[in-house]
């Protein structure tokens, strides 16, 4: 059973606009949630987190959204860059400070 | 950020052989280190929890026998797939946590697996 859904495989973005990704969870025992940024063939990238006892944090171009209520949360990025292309995974924390993945989405940026 | 390396990136085995995978912290000191599994086009699964200087967690449906981590010292922890068969082929991601905070859990470029 998956704790934590991407629903979108897929998302393809003209430069310049906003990017929003999708990420439903359903234990409500999660406690903290990241966003990671993925390349081929490398590591996972922290790119932004949220608590669960905030509804939005901001760092620069990348805002991340929390609804707890419809245990969803989103990632937008806008501007989108051509750089930004890339494999986006949500992840939640449940205990032990483990990581629960979504199953990515990958975006990608039109130039 | 801290650097967590890999090695080797690359691997190519023979069904049955064992495969030994290092991953190591460059720069900071990791009490914990954490071992995923990625099959194409799917998620990052957790495989285990490994605590320096004690015994690894593994998560449900994960053999301890056949993933061996060993984290003996603060820098470095191993995962060896003994007696790998073509089913263990997957990408191998190894993280450290040098803090409390989730921002502070730093990846391993990976380990491409692929047994013949």
């Amino acid at each position: 059973d998956q704790q934590v859904k991407q629903n979108s495989p897929s998302l393809s973005v003209q430069e310049g606009r906003i990017s929003i990704l999708n990420c439903d969870y359903t234990n409500s025992m999660f406690d903290y949630f990241l966003w990671y940024k993925k390349y081929p063939a490398e590591g996972p990238t922290f790119l932004i987190s949220i608590s669960s006892i905030k509804d939005k944090n901001e760092d620069g171009r990348f805002t991340v959204f929390l609804n707890k209520s419809a245990k969803h949360l989103s990632l937008h990025i806008v501007p989108s860059q051509p750089g930004d292309s890339a494999v986006y995974f949500c992840a939640a924390r449940s205990s032990a400070r483990q990581l629960t993945f979504g199953s990515g989405t990958q975006l990608t940026v039109l130039p | 950020g801290a650097v967590v390396s890999q090695h080797p990136s690359r691997v190519i085995c023979k069904s049955g052989t064992s495969v030994k995978i290092e991953c190591r912290s460059l720069d900071f000191q990791a009490t914990t280190m954490f071992w995923y599994r990625q099959f194409p086009k799917q998620s990052l699964m957790l495989m285990a929890t490994s605590n320096e200087g004690s015994k690894a967690t593994y998560e449900q449906g994960v053999e301890k026998d056949k993933f061996l981590i060993n984290h003996a010292s603060l820098t470095l922890s191993t995962l060896t797939v003994t007696s790998a068969h073509p089913e263990d082929s997957s990408f191998y991601i190894c993280s450290a946590l040098s803090g409390p905070s989730f921002n502070e859990q730093f990846f391993g470029p990976g380990t491409r697996l692929t047994v013949l």
